[in-house]
């Protein structure tokens, strides 16, 4: 079993719409989680960093954590067709040396 | 503010050569990474640092080598390289390792042709 596990896509949506990402995790001592973005040829770019269970709003942006189920969502409000970019879901693992990574899912916004 | 700093951006390499990839970072973080993407691909651990003069392997350390003299650079050695070492390779830092966010530098694409 991988440590996190995202549904690699893509997924497509309509321009204004809610795009949602979702994220597993295998290791039930994680701490800390965060969401990158990632353009095509590009670095992996910090959108939200979230610790506690609930929902954690920045803008279009909304970080959901459920810790007893292993966890962690990204929805983006009124998709633009800049937010076509590949979604990473990074977990801290409890050593807290290492992240993990997920292989990323791919989001296309249709204009 | 320069973060993370790699070079060089691009690099082309023959079977069997060696070569550093360079990584600098200026906002005094303690923890620095480095990861492979292959194409389509998430990103793979290689060597991690928690401090100057400590350094411990990743997921996937054949291959390669690292240093930690300081507590600015990470420099990545290739010491024989090969077809299945191209790749992108990115380099990030944290001030610590569990509760704060990696920051990426912009990545070197290499070709092992």
């Amino acid at each position: 079993q991988k440590e996190v596990e995202q549904n690699s896509g893509p997924l497509s949506v309509p321009e204004g719409a809610i795009a949602s990402l979702n994220c597993t995790y295998s290791d039930r001592g994680s701490q800390s989680f965060f969401w990158y973005r990632q353009y095509s040829g590009k670095s992996p770019e910090l959108i939200m960093s979230i610790y506690s269970n609930g929902d954690k709003e920045d803008g279009r942006f909304t970080a959901q954590l459920n810790k007893a189920s292993q966890y962690v969502s990204l929805l983006i409000r009124d998709s633009q067709p800049s937010d076509s970019a590949t979604y990473l879901c990074a977990v801290s693992g409890w050593s807290g040396n290492q992240f993990y990574f997920g292989t990323g899912t791919s989001l296309t916004v249709i204009p | 503010n320069a973060g993370v700093t790699q070079t060089p951006k691009f690099r082309i390499l023959k079977i069997g050569q060696s070569m550093t990839l360079q990584c600098t970072q200026d906002m005094n973080h303690n923890y620095m990474y480095w990861y492979r993407q292959d194409p389509g691909m998430g990103l793979k651990l290689i060597y991690y640092s928690v401090g100057a003069g400590i350094t411990d392997k990743g997921e996937v350390p054949n291959g390669y080598n690292v240093s930690r003299s300081t507590t600015e650079d990470f420099p990545l050695r290739l010491e024989l390289a090969a077809p299945s070492q191209t790749s992108v390779y990115f380099c990030a830092s944290s001030y610590t390792g569990r509760d704060q966010p990696q920051h990426f530098g912009d990545g070197t694409r290499l070709s092992i042709l």
